[in-house]
């Protein structure tokens, strides 16, 4: 079936810096989607993707729809502690109406 | 903040129990997704219901059921509770001509004991 692997599966970075993970699939997705969870809360969905190549930004947060459709890419940019989460990528599953696939997450650790 | 609400926040129950949990969702949303998140997991889609049909369901056994009301507002039931049934159970609401935009509630974290 359809799987999403993301990397890394953790980062540690300094604030200010400036952070990418990335989201690969073996098949292709006309959308792509991605969320992040804070402890004990559920996912808040960051940006939607419908178009490859499409590049789309959400304040600090920039993702882009890869070309080949078989990957996407987040970009945290100058970092700050509440980016703190784990980053979820999620896809549709053409198969089962309405199912969201989701990566394993890429845990985010902000040092201030 | 969603609109997405959930009820109860936390629920412990027993091995063999039965267990409702219950959802609102969004504002105008006609389209319901349940997951399950295990510890340390991405969620698991449980099953989805548009107009109050179900419209999708996930790899999960009958004993997991659900029902969706004409106001929107749903119920995920599950019959004779197992230990792996414990984790955080999310709603997510969409609009049925988005519905892989899916926005989530803060969950309800079930234990079995």
């Amino acid at each position: 079936g359809q799987q999403l692997n993301q990397s890394p599966q953790s980062m540690f970075i300094q604030e200010g810096e400036d952070v990418s993970m990335n989201c690969t699939s073996s098949s292709i997705f006309n959308t792509w989607l991605w969320y992040k969870q804070d402890p004990g809360e559920g996912p808040v969905l960051l940006i939607a993707l419908y178009k490859a190549g499409e590049l789309t930004s959400n304040g600090r947060l920039t993702a882009q729809f890869g070309i080949t459709r078989k990957d996407s890419f987040l970009n945290i940019s100058a970092s700050i502690p509440s980016d703190v989460g784990i980053y979820f990528c999620a896809g549709p599953d053409y198969n089962q109406g309405g199912k969201l696939i989701f990566g394993q997450g890429t845990e985010l650790s902000v040092k201030p | 903040e969603t609109g997405v609400t959930q009820s109860p926040t936390h629920l412990i129950k027993t091995r063999g129990q039965q267990v409702t949990l219950r959802c609102s969702s969004q504002s105008g949303h006609n389209t319901v997704s349940w997951y399950q998140q295990a510890l340390g997991q991405g969620p698991q889609f449980i099953f989805q219901y548009y107009r109050e049909e179900e419209n999708g369901r996930g790899n999960f056994p009958p004993r997991f059921s659900g029902l969706q009301f004409p106001n929107y507002s749903s119920e995920l039931n599950v019959n004779a509770l197992e230990l792996d049934d414990s984790a955080l159970y999310l709603c997510a609401s969409s609009l049925g001509d988005s519905p892989y935009e899916q926005y989530f509630g803060p969950g309800t974290r079930l234990t079995v004991t």
